[in-house]
């Protein structure tokens, strides 16, 4: 049962523009999110977190929101660049400080020049 | 600061074979959790090791093992392989004390034949 799920298995966007990746998760228990950023034939890299007291956080180009009520999440780039060519994957713990992450599918962005 | 290290990074087994995958965490992460990644499933958890111990186990047959050393290094063992087994394995590493983020590993590429 896929607790995190990333319905959009692709995104492509222009580049300057802006790139919306989204994720859904069904446990309430959940209360610290991550997105990584993955490169073929390179280990995830960590972009940006969010534990369940924000509702947002802001690093650079990158914000995450969250909207625990709907237990939603999703992390916004601006402005898009061809180097933001990735997978993006949303991550959620149940337990600050844990280790056991709990990942969705992943969504593959193209940022087209 | 050397990131995680994984070896090897690629390899090929036949089936009924078994394997050992080797992981050094980040020096001074004493937490080290292992991934399987396979397309379409995205990432699951495997297991997680801290201070030599096994502290959570995700839901893999008895055939996926692992241990820790005392040094933090960590290894996986995946015991008479099935062509399913074939998928990116990855080890990620936290530091325990701070921080709720785990860095990943580039991962080690199995194929079972």
């Amino acid at each position: 049962d896929q607790q995190v799920k990333q319905n959009s298995p692709s995104l492509s966007v222009q580049e300057g523009r802006i790139s919306i990746l989204n994720c859904d998760y069904t446990n309430s228990m959940f209360d610290y999110f991550l997105w990584y950023k993955k490169y073929p034939a390179e280990g995830p890299t960590f972009l940006i977190s969010i534990s369940s007291i924000k509702d947002k956080n802001e690093d650079g180009r990158f914000t995450v929101f969250l909207n625990k009520s709907a237990k939603h999440l999703s992390l916004h780039i601006v402005p898009s660049q061809p180097g933001d060519s990735a997978v993006y994957f949303c991550a959620a713990s149940g337990q600050t400080g844990a280790n056991n992450l709990f990942f969705g599918t992943g969504t593959r962005l193209t940022v087209i020049p | 600061k050397a990131g995680v290290t994984q070896t090897p990074r690629y390899l090929i087994k036949t089936r009924g074979q078994q394997v050992t995958l080797s992981c050094s965490p980040i020096s001074g992460h004493r937490s080290v959790s292992w991934y399987q990644q396979t397309p379409g499933q995205g990432l699951q958890f495997l297991f997680e090791y801290f201070s030599e111990t096994q502290r959570n186990k995700g839901n893999f047959p008895g055939r996926f093992s692992g241990r820790q050393f005392s040094n933090s290094r960590s290894e996986m063992n995946v015991s008479t392989l099935e062509l399913g087994d074939s998928a990116l394995y990855l080890c990620a590493s936290r530091d325990s004390f701070s921080g709720n983020t785990i860095y990943f590993g580039e991962g080690s590429w199995l194929t079972v034949v």
